[in-house]
């Protein structure tokens, strides 16, 4: 199986902040990777995918990018909305491994 | 409005079995695979099954390889997931979700339905 890196675990940071989450793959998934964003008590939503294509209706403050096995999440101004915890996703192959999730806190 | 609602979660005890349904509407469902994601409590999301869009193939995930089904009714529109030979670790939520292609993301997920495995 393919196993997803995140990094951070957690962070905090301050409205207005810009904001990177890591990700990385064990093996190469070339772009096939996905990032979604999930606040408490709600279902997923995707935000990116194939690692830089912006899903519809999301925000253009969020941008995505990397190939290979390093891919990158970033919020350019961090808004209140945006407090929610984030995975990453490769969908290369089955299982459709996820990250472990990145918690984005107010500071 | 694109959808997918969960329905069939319950209490559930060890050894026992549940099947789960998400009934799909507002999109030509035959055009898509399906995907079964779940979240234990307080824990990330795992992706737990898939199946082609006719039906046809399925794919599991190695902890409930043998136990769980995923099928679908496309005359219906709903996804459907037997559970079998539950275990204390299957207690999550369990999300439907749409696999759409090219690009393999999982664009619309149901609100999900909780199921707890205990005695």
């Amino acid at each position: 199986d393919i196993q997803m890196t995140q990094s951070p675990s957690s962070l905090s940071s301050s409205v207005g902040d810009r904001v990177t989450i890591t990700c990385r793959a064990s093996q190469n998934i070339s772009n096939y990777l996905n990032w979604y964003q999930q606040k408490p008590g709600k279902a997923p939503k995707l935000l990116i995918y194939t690692a830089s294509s912006l899903q519809s209706g999301v925000p253009s403050g969020f941008s995505g990018s990397g190939s290979g096995t390093d891919f990158t999440l970033t919020i350019s101004s961090l808004q209140p909305e945006d407090f929610a915890t984030y995975y990453c996703q490769q969908s290369y192959t089955t299982p459709r491994t996820f990250g472990q999730g990145t918690k984005v806190e107010i500071k | 409005e694109v959808q997918l609602v969960e329905s069939g979660g319950a209490l559930v005890q060890p050894g026992g079995s549940l099947s789960l349904s998400c009934a799909a509407s507002a999109f030509t469902f035959t055009n898509y695979w399906m995907h079964w994601v779940r979240q234990a409590p307080g824990k990330g999301l795992v992706w737990v099954s898939r199946i082609n869009s006719d039906g046809s193939s399925a794919n599991y995930a190695d902890s409930v390889k043998g136990r769980f089904t995923i099928s679908r009714d496309n005359a219906k529109n709903t996804l459907h997931l037997q559970m079998n030979s539950l275990r204390a670790e299957d207690t999550a939520v369990y999300y439907c979700a749409r696999g759409r292609t090219p690009d393999r993301a999982l664009d619309i997920w149901g609100q999900g339905t909780r199921v707890t495995v205990s005695s």
